[in-house]
């Protein structure tokens, strides 16, 4: 089946600076890679997917690549902010023709000192 | 339009003793799952269903049953519950084709 790697597994940075999230997967059919903010004793929230027929996708501060040929993909934050703070999933999705069955990546702690 | 409703937020059991974990959604999301998430650890998936009537296992499927009879109902069953089930659970659901989960608030389950 699918395995999602993840890392760092904690990434600290100052405030105002980038911070870059990574993860691979191993299978080549996965066309589905969405992202989770979960704040502290809350339900993780999606903030950002995109599917293998983009390179790239956007969002106000947060952005997410896709290199489909090293089967690798990242969240980029800008500007971060304190309340950026949260531990972060990766996720890719097998078998999305047949259901939406989601492989998470183990988690990257995000912490942003004022 | 309530989103993914679990309940208990929060349960205490006894090793041996039994319990559901109700999951309801108001989407009409054909696709369901139970996740456990422990410290420390990510997401791992115990179940889950693509439609009434359909359910399959996931990573971490023993110990626990699961049931579609509705498309808004997807409970999770401890049959014999164990120290090692002490985790928080999640319910999940969306559409099918690709689209991101929508999580329920989480069970805090606590096995003594």
């Amino acid at each position: 089946g699918e395995n999602v790697e993840q890392h760092p597994s904690t990434l600290s940075v100052q405030e105002g600076d980038s911070a870059v999230i990574k993860c691979t997967y191993s299978d080549s059919a996965s066309n589905y890679f969405p992202w989770y903010k979960q704040e502290l004793g809350k339900r993780p929230q999606l903030i950002i997917d995109i599917r293998s027929n983009v390179g790239e996708k956007k969002d106000q501060r947060i952005a997410v690549t896709l290199n489909k040929t090293a089967k690798h993909f990242s969240l980029h934050i800008t500007e971060t902010q304190p309340e950026d703070s949260a531990v972060y999933f990766c996720a890719a999705s097998t078998q999305w023709n047949a259901g939406n069955m989601l492989t998470f990546g183990g988690g990257t702690r995000l912490m942003v000192k004022p | 339009n309530a989103g993914v409703t679990q309940t208990p937020k929060f349960q205490v059991l006894k090793t041996g003793q039994s319990m559901t974990l109700q999951c309801a959604q108001d989407m009409n999301h054909e696709y369901m799952s139970w996740y456990r998430q422990d410290p420390g650890m990510g997401l791992r998936l115990i179940h889950y269903s693509v439609g009434a009537g359909i359910t399959d296992q996931g990573e971490v499927p023993n110990g626990y049953n699961v049931s579609r009879s509705t498309t808004e109902d997807f409970p999770l069953r401890l049959l014999s519950a164990a120290p090692s089930q002490t985790s928080v659970y999640f319910c999940a659901s969306s559409y099918t084709g690709g689209s991101g989960y929508t999580f329920g608030s989480g069970t805090r389950l606590t096995v003594v």
